[in-house]
């Protein structure tokens, strides 16, 4: 079975731009979190989906925003791009909300200059 | 608000050998999940081990093992034999059973360098 996919692997925007990360669970979960990893760090909690509701978000500006598709994959958006959103964003997904195994994806290292 | 500590931002030790990882965490949760999770330098993040707080037992998976002292709260990882591929970022994460709060909190992390 195939893994939790991320996409793109590798990205570089400009400050002010916007970014639209993307990520697939493992068929049959539905739970969908994000997390942000600045480099040195643990990875910070952003936002978590279920069933294409927002379930829990993190300390972060309205700049980050997500949905939830009804194939249960997910986006992650971020405007006005600022130096500081340099990182590696991670992806998890769970069966359901009361699973407390999350999987996680290989990443998206998004580069702001 | 939970806080998860890690002490040791580095260790090293030779092939063949244990050790020990250190983790702290604070929480007004009674019952809740514990995980290390591993790193390499592909960047998975790739689960070693899961506690839960319910039980007593310390959880094992194979050469991996953990001391959880619940009142201490505290959540140290064990590696007996260690392998080259062990050499890894290790997280140590917390998260909640309240409805709304299934989320992970990390450390910082220990780099774990594993020496032929």
């Amino acid at each position: 079975d195939a893994g939790v996919t991320q996409s793109p692997t590798h990205l570089i925007k400009t400050r002010g731009q916007h970014v639209t990360l993307r990520c697939s669970p493992i068929s049959g979960h539905k739970s969908v979190s994000w997390y942000q990893q600045v480099l040195g760090q643990g990875p910070q909690f952003i936002f978590q989906y279920y069933e294409k509701e927002e379930r829990g978000r993190g300390n972060f500006p309205d700049r980050f925003s997500a949905r939830q598709f009804p194939n249960y994959s997910s986006e992650l958006n971020v405007n006005a791009l600022l130096l500081g959103d340099s990182a590696l964003y991670l992806c998890a997904s769970s069966p359901g909300t009361y699973y407390y195994e999350q999987y996680f994806g290989p990443g998206t290292r998004l580069t702001v200059t | 608000a939970q806080t998860v500590t890690q002490s040791q931002p580095e260790m090293s030790v030779q092939e063949a050998e244990t050790v020990t990882l250190s983790c702290t965490y604070d929480t007004s949760e009674n019952n809740y999940y514990l995980f290390w999770y591993k790193q390499p330098p592909s960047r998975q993040m790739i689960l070693v081990i899961r506690q839960e707080a319910y039980k007593q037992q310390n959880a094992t998976e194979n050469r991996f093992s953990v001391n959880f002292q619940k009142a201490a709260k505290s959540f140290s990882l064990k590696i007996s034999d260690s392998q080259l591929g062990d050499t890894a970022m290790y997280f140590c994460a917390f998260m909640g059973t309240n409805f709304g709060n299934e989320k992970l909190t990390f450390g910082t992390g220990t780099r774990l360098t594993i020496i032929p």
